[in-house]
């Protein structure tokens, strides 16, 4: 079946560095989306890309879609605490349904101040 | 408008014991999901409904795992009988579907202790 990868696992850094996540799956991706997860908390929705090589921003968070359709990546720029928690992507294989949401692993944020 | 409620929001039980929890997604999402997540780890897709009907429950452990979306609403999942390892975050997401998928919102979840 999917997989869904993500590196690394966790991630220590000082506040104002940047930080960046990587998500790779098994399979081509219809689409990918992105959540952020605090913790005790429960995974929130950043985001959602759709077409190859798409590059959205939202403030000093970077996403890209991979032109496979098979990587993803969550830059973030001059990392803040409030950025602190876990980043999932999150995505349906392109073989079946849109709506079949296979999580990766995630990458725990840790920013020290 | 309300976000998806599930309760218990704690459940602590006996291993052997049945348990069951219970998700009211937001209204006018037809696909419902059933998440368990583990410490440290992502998500892990337990039951998909699209509607009333579960599409997707090929990582359902159906020995002891049921779930049900009556009316194509509200759902429960029951665990019968739990085990240890069962302990874990269950949570349940709704989407509005479509066909290039939509975002899920999820509920708080229900962490479930087995002792």
């Amino acid at each position: 079946g999917q997989q869904v990868m993500q590196i690394p696992q966790y991630q220590h850094v000082q506040e104002g560095e940047d930080f960046t996540t990587y998500c790779n799956s098994s399979t081509t991706l219809s689409n990918i989306q992105w959540y952020k997860q605090r913790p005790g908390g429960h995974p929130v929705f950043l985001i959602q890309l759709v077409k190859s090589g798409e590059v959205k921003k939202q403030k000093r968070l970077t996403f890209q879609f991979g032109e496979a359709k098979k990587n993803s990546s969550l830059h973030i720029t001059a990392t803040q605490t409030t950025d602190v928690g876990t980043y999932f992507c999150a995505g349906p294989s392109s073989s079946g349904s849109a709506r079949q949401l296979t999580f990766g692993s995630g990458t725990q944020l840790t920013v020290l101040p | 408008e309300a976000g998806v409620v599930q309760s218990p929001r704690y459940k602590i039980i006996e291993k052997k014991q049945p348990v069951a929890f219970w998700c009211n997604p937001i209204s006018g999402h037809n696909t419902l999901y059933w998440y368990r997540q583990n410490l440290g780890q992502g998500p892990e897709l337990l039951i998909r409904y699209e509607n009333e009907e579960a599409v997707d429950d090929s990582q359902l452990p159906k020995d002891r795992f049921s779930a049900e979306r009556l009316k194509g609403v509200d759902s429960t999942l029951k665990i019968q009988p739990a085990e240890l390892g069962d302990s874990a975050v269950y949570l349940c997401a709704s989407s509005r579907g479509g066909s290039l998928g939509s975002e899920a919102f999820f509920g708080q979840g229900t962490r479930l202790t087995v002792v």
